[in-house]
């Protein structure tokens, strides 16, 4: 098992436009988290999986994002109609129980111009 | 909300010095982890800490969780360039067993 892979490494979007990142967690693991993190800043939670239920997501995010985990697999986070606050590092995790932590992959950069 | 504040935010020191860095919240914790991170790559798990007055070595590094399990510390005994990096502190919540809550990290640079 390579870890936790995330695709694409970086993605520079118009204003408006609508972007799609890709998370494989590790396979034995079947908790899946979506993080954002701005400069200076700590990693800031956005939603969580437990197989393929999405059983918790921020009030942080607007309708704009949008989360999937078919199948229990991979996930996909979606933003819609782009601003230029959503300029961040995307993070994925996965785990197998809360307690034993995160194992991070290399995370979206996104920039909006 | 569950906050963890970490100290110092910035900290740089010469190779070979020791240092301590903190994870203060006014909440309990399930369990801390500690996490470091370089520029552009996501966090790595360090250790993770579950019983209140746990002490865990790593090589130079140590790490304790307070009593009460709202802080931790970390110290680095003769730290070296390699050390160089954001850590951040994570807890895990009691009632909330989906997610954990970040700090914004130390920053620490080491200078040879």
């Amino acid at each position: 098992d390579t870890g936790v892979s995330q695709d694409p490494r970086h993605k520079i979007t118009k204003r408006g436009q609508n972007v799609t990142f890709r998370c494989d967690p590790i396979s034995e693991h079947n908790r899946l988290y979506w993080y954002r993190q701005t400069l200076g800043q700590g990693p800031e939670f956005l939603t969580y999986f437990q197989n393929e239920a999405q059983l918790e997501k921020s009030r942080l995010l607007s309708d704009r994002f949008s989360a999937e985990r078919p199948k229990g697999s991979f996930s996909t986070l979606e933003i819609q109609r782009t601003e230029q606050g959503d300029s961040a590092m995307y993070l994925c995790a996965s785990s197998s129980r809360v307690v034993d932590g995160y194992t991070f992959g290399s995370g979206t950069r996104l920039t909006v111009v | 909300t569950q906050l963890l504040e970490q100290s110092p935010q910035f900290l740089s020191i010469q190779e070979g010095e020791n240092l301590t860095v903190y994870c203060n919240s006014s909440s309990v914790f399930s369990s801390l982890q500690w996490y470091r991170q370089e520029p552009g790559e996501g966090p790595v798990l360090l250790v993770t800490v579950v019983t209140g007055g746990e002490v865990k070595k790593l090589k130079r590094l140590t790490f304790q969780f307070g009593d009460a399990r709202k802080d931790s510390s970390l110290h680095i005994t003769a730290a070296q360039p390699g050390d160089t990096g954001l850590y951040l502190c994570a807890g895990g919540s009691l009632t909330n067993a989906g997610k954990s809550t970040f700090g914004d990290g130390t920053t620490l640079t080491v200078k040879p």
